[in-house]
């Protein structure tokens, strides 16, 4: 069966400072992958898609970025963080359609 | 682009009572309709989906409906219990090889013994 891992789980970033999230699935090849964000009490907003390896789209433009080195292998990274960065990031996958989320990281800038 | 508007955004019902969360969407090239549930401090959870080819979909308490001439689409849980209560999550999307799903803003429902 298809798992899918997401860390670090939590991590607190003071402004300005680097960020770098990771995920990897397991179980499938060739998987649909995306990052979503989820500020506090609000939905769940598309940041980046991949439909393979360097195929990334980016939904909404700001100062992350998202990169594919492996199949499986989807990273989120940021070279300054602000404090509106802070949130729930949820990595994805889906063959083709339905979407399975990890378990999630929460991120707090201060 | 796509928007998914969602009501109630909470939902109070005493256990065993049913829960109804109504959701339209904008866009009419949109064909595939999943439902998540979101328990406290963890990950949305597919509880079931619909693509626009049905009209209504069933599986044990829960069921979905689909009006695409009207463009919205609606959850139903049955019998609730106090494991029910959580966010629930509507969303919208083209099923055409990858989902690039919009997201209602969620329902949070508590269901009280």
């Amino acid at each position: 069966s298809q798992t899918i891992h997401q860390w670090p789980a939590t991590l607190v970033q003071p402004v300005g400072s680097p960020l770098s999230l990771e995920c990897t699935v397991e179980g499938t090849s060739n998987p649909n992958l995306y990052w979503y964000r989820q500020a506090a009490g609000r939905g769940l907003q598309l940041l980046f898609y991949s439909i393979g390896i360097d195929q990334i789209s980016s939904e909404v433009p700001q100062n992350l970025s998202a990169s594919r080195p492996q199949d499986r292998q989807f990273i989120l990274s940021s070279k300054k963080l602000l404090l509106s960065d802070s949130g729930f990031y949820l990595c994805a996958w889906s063959v083709p359609t339905r979407i399975y989320f990890g378990e999630g990281s929460w991120l707090t800038v201060v | 682009g796509e928007n998914v508007e969602q009501h109630p955004s909470t939902l109070s019902v005493q256990e065993g009572d049913s829960a109804v969360i109504k959701c339209t969407y904008s866009d009419s090239a949109s064909n595939y309709f999943p439902w998540y549930k979101q328990e406290l401090g963890k990950r949305p959870q597919l509880i079931i989906d619909i693509r626009s080819n049905v009209g209504e979909k069933k599986d044990q308490r829960i069921a979905v409906t689909l009006n695409k001439t009207a463009k919205h689409f609606s959850l139903h849980i049955t019998e609730t219990q106090p494991e029910d209560s959580a966010v629930y999550f509507c969303a919208a999307g083209s099923d055409s090889g990858y989902s690039t799903l919009t997201f209602g803003k969620g329902t949070m429902l508590l269901v009280s013994p």
